[in-house]
Formats: structure tokens, sequence, C-alpha cells
């Protein structure tokens, strides 16, 4: 059974901080990762992917992969009231499988 | 580009009906994935289809069916609907497994 583990939260954070955001991942011949936001009531929007180790950052957005200690992490910068949402991490083997997503809430 | 078309966006149900519901991919995208959330649980995955084949399938009863037509617009289908069906159905495509995977706006299904 693949499985993608992430802390449900929430995870608060003052706005303007750094959030942290970290998942693992148990099929070592995984080889595709993203991170979605989903906003209460929506669906999923795909707001980063990482195929190879080290980091990828997109604007205020950093996704970390360490496919040896198989966990991948994503970074927000200066967070916004508005990045307050429920973030899912997938991995991608011959099927894309999903965390359970953690709540962020970022206080003004 | 047009995105993820899911259709219909809204749907009430009573116990023991069927429904059909309606996929159309990004164009040119050949994978299709269905997934069921629900209020405490994650995405829960129902089954993928490439090319008209279903290649993955989740851990939900033969009554959740599937399939896939030649232009890659998928229908999934639920047959004898129980109160435990009400959800938020969506559909995901993406040239492949490994590469992103966009989702469509979702059928929210309410069984009464």
């Amino acid at each position: 059974q693949k499985e993608v583990e992430q802390n449900s939260g929430p995870l608060s954070v003052p706005e303007g901080a750094i959030a942290s955001l970290n998942c693992t991942y148990s099929d070592r011949g995984s080889q595709s990762f993203f991170w979605y936001r989903q906003y209460s009531g929506k669906s999923p929007e795909l707001i980063m992917s990482i195929y190879s180790n080290g980091d990828k950052e997109d604007g205020r957005f950093t996704a970390q992969l360490n496919k040896a200690s198989q966990y991948v992490s994503l970074l927000i910068r200066d967070s916004q009231p508005s990045d307050s949402a429920t973030y899912l991490c997938a991995v991608g083997g011959n099927m894309l499988t999903f965390g359970g997503g953690t709540r962020l809430m970022v206080k003004p | 580009k047009a995105g993820v078309t899911q259709t219909p966006r809204y749907l009430i149900k009573t116990r023991g009906q069927q429904v059909t519901l309606s996929c159309s991919p990004i164009s040119g995208h050949r994978s299709v994935s269905w997934y069921q959330q629900t209020p405490g649980q994650g995405l829960q995955f129902l089954f993928e289809y490439f090319s008209e084949t279903q290649r993955n399938k989740g851990n939900f009863p033969g009554r959740f069916s599937g399939r896939q037509f030649s232009n890659s617009r998928s229908e999934m289908n639920v047959s004898t609907l129980e109160l435990g069906d009400s959800a938020l159905y969506l559909c995901a495509s993406s040239l492949s497994t490994l590469t992103k995977a966009f989702f469509g706006q979702g059928t929210r299904l309410t069984v009464v």
C-alpha cells in the first residue's frame, strides 16, 4: 500500500512569516511530486511540481525534495492570509497518490 | 487552453438511484483519474483511465464504475446510491501519471 503522510494541522503562522509544510512517502520508486492548494469548497489547484532532488523555487513558493529520506516539503515565504487553505502533497508513479493534507492558517 | 470540465456541478439523488458524472479533460491529455472527497477524508482514488483502458482502481465497491471514450472524455457511474456516497467527485487530467494533473471544478453529489 503506497502511502503519503502529512500532518493534518492546523499549522498557524503570522502574516509575513515562512510556512513550512512537510510530506513523507513510502514508495521509493516514486518519480514525480506535486503540491496542491485547496480552498474550502473548491477543487485542488496545482501550485508546484518537482522531479529531482533539491530545491525548486517559484515566486513565494519553494518545493524541496529528498528522495533518499523520502520526503518532500513546501515553503511559503511572506505568508499572506489568502494562503490559508489545505495543502495536499501528491506523489506520482504508476498512479498519483495524495496525502491527507495540511491545513494552513495565516493570521493577520 | 480550456481546463478540465465536469458536469453537472451539483446533483441531488435519492437512495437506490444511479448517477452518471462526466469529465472532459484538457485537450491532448489522455489520462483521466477520478477521486472522491468527503469531509474529514482525504482524496480517495477511484480509478484511472488512459487511452480508454482502466489502468488503476482504488478500493471502492463494484457500484462505482467508469469508462473513457476515444476522445478521452470520461464518465463515472454509481449505481444503487447510498447516503454515504454523498461527496465531491473530482476528475483530474494529465498527459501521464508522472506529469502535472489538473482538476476540474468537481461534481457535488448529495444523496437523500
